[in-house]
């Protein structure tokens, strides 16, 4: 079935070290991707996201790659800081339904930064 | 502007006890859904609105019902609390059906059945 998952289930890295977060997706008409922050006790907070017709998208300290032929996506986090400390999520929309798309989650990457 | 609003924060039922879980947007958007987090997990789809009067299933349906009588609510009610549904549960948002534009989430509610 289709699934989002990640490799690694914890990340921890060095303040000001760049930050690499992997998600893998079996669902090849997914078109949107989204990576969620999500701090202990809040909601998902959005990061960033990326379409299917691009393999790149840059925000502020922030890339998403997306590789459709190995149907992987990455987060890429520059000198990563003590406030990045949270799990993160990738999602995908799984648009195989008929009744539009529906956010299929991956299981979370909780990254530490130790000062 | 709010956005995305749950309530209550926090509930604590008793096994068979009933309670609805309250969700409002103010941001006029269409597509309306609820998640279930469980630890270690990530969130899975319990039940989604296309629209006000329109509502089906997701992942995890089983034991929750919903309804969208407005644009804006989006309540999830259980009906029969069991301690299974012991869990964090987020109302999202988004502007299209089709999930190509970002969600929004609530804070959340974290219910405990005992």
């Amino acid at each position: 079935g289709e699934s989002v998952g990640l490799h690694l289930p914890t990340l921890s890295v060095q303040e000001g070290d760049n930050s690499i977060i992997n998600c893998a997706y079996s669902n090849s008409a997914s078109d949107y991707f989204i990576w969620y922050k999500q701090e202990s006790g809040k909601g998902p907070q959005f990061i960033i996201d990326i379409r299917s017709n691009m393999d790149k998208r840059q925000g502020q300290r922030v890339t998403v790659l997306l590789n459709k032929t190995v149907k992987h996506l990455s987060l890429q986090i520059a000198a990563t800081q003590p406030g990045d400390s949270a799990v993160y999520f990738c999602a995908e929309n799984g648009l195989i339904y008929n009744q539009g798309g529906k956010l299929i989650f991956g299981q979370g990457t909780e990254l530490s930064v130790k000062p | 502007n709010a956005g995305v609003t749950q309530t209550p924060k926090f509930q604590v039922l008793k096994t068979g006890q009933s309670m609805t879980l309250q969700c409002a947007q103010d941001m006029n958007h269409e597509y309306m859904s609820w998640y279930r987090q469980d630890p270690g997990m990530g969130l899975r789809l319990i039940h989604y609105s296309v629209g006000a009067g329109i509502t089906d299933q997701g992942e995890v349906p089983n034991g929750y019902n919903v309804s969208r009588s407005t644009t804006e609510d989006f309540p999830l009610r259980l009906l029969s609390a069991a301690p299974s549904q012991t869990s964090v549960y987020f109302c999202a948002s988004s502007y299209s059906g089709a999930m190509n534009t970002e969600a929004f989430f609530g804070q959340g509610t974290r219910l405990t059945v005992v």
